[in-house]
């Protein structure tokens, strides 16, 4: 089975404090992505990672940053945590582009509830 | 990518089979319906899915219409546990897959 984690739960901050946000697959997979949901708006890409140290905006990455230095590991950076970065962040992974076939499934970790003071 | 359409909310009974539809009339060849569903709390879960065919696996069957503008995700026997939001997504990119609002099953004894 495709396993995903994430490094806390739970997490609690203060306005202005830099926050990292790991995430871990274990299956070898070559696409990791960071998505935000919050009520009413669903979720919603930050960032994604089709490669080691490389990266691709999403649709709202404004205020976040990421990381990818190994291929399991994707990072979520807020560089300066504000209130309106309150949100449960989930990570995802896929495997990769096939040839002839674009889509791959996504797995989600079990996010992390981030509360910004 | 496609816009679906589905159900705010269903409800249904306990072993009973859930069936729970999924509009995507505007879904172009080569793109594919898939369905997670998310427990409260926890990041989505991928249940199945499909190009043009019906798929079945171990969750769920999917039904897809032969002019691929809706599909039905099938619980051939709920359960209290399969309470959750089902997300149906249809996508070709693999960076882009939209959640909407999904639907709310309830499962009661």
């Amino acid at each position: 089975d495709v396993k995903v984690t994430q490094s806390s739960r739970y997490l609690v901050k203060r306005t202005g404090e830099k926050v990292f946000l790991e995430c871990v697959q274990d299956m070898d997979h070559e696409n990791m992505f960071w998505y935000r949901q919050d009520p009413g708006l669903g979720l919603r890409l930050i960032y994604f990672s089709y490669d080691v140290k490389m990266k691709e905006k999403g649709d709202i990455p404004e205020g976040y940053s990421v990381s990818r230095e190994k291929k399991e590991r994707f990072s979520l950076i807020l560089e300066s945590a504000s209130t309106n970065q309150t949100s449960m962040y989930l990570c995802a992974s896929s495997l990769s582009l096939l040839a002839g076939r674009y889509q791959e499934t996504q797995y989600f970790g079990p996010g992390t509830r981030l509360l910004v003071l | 990518d496609a816009k679906t359409t589905q159900p705010t909310s269903m409800d249904c009974a306990e072993g009973r089979a859930a069936n729970l539809p999924c509009n995507h009339s505007t879904i172009s060849g080569n793109e594919y319906v898939y369905w997670y569903r998310q427990i409260h709390s926890q990041g989505p879960q991928y249940i199945i899915h499909g190009l043009k065919n019906n798929e079945t696996n171990e969750m769920a069957s999917l039904i897809i219409t032969e002019d691929r503008k809706s599909s039905t995700l099938i619980l051939p026997h709920a359960t209290l546990r399969d309470t959750a939001v089902y997300y149906c997504i249809v996508s070709n990119n693999f960076n882009k897959f939209y959640f909407g609002s999904g639907t709310k099953l309830n499962v009661k004894p």
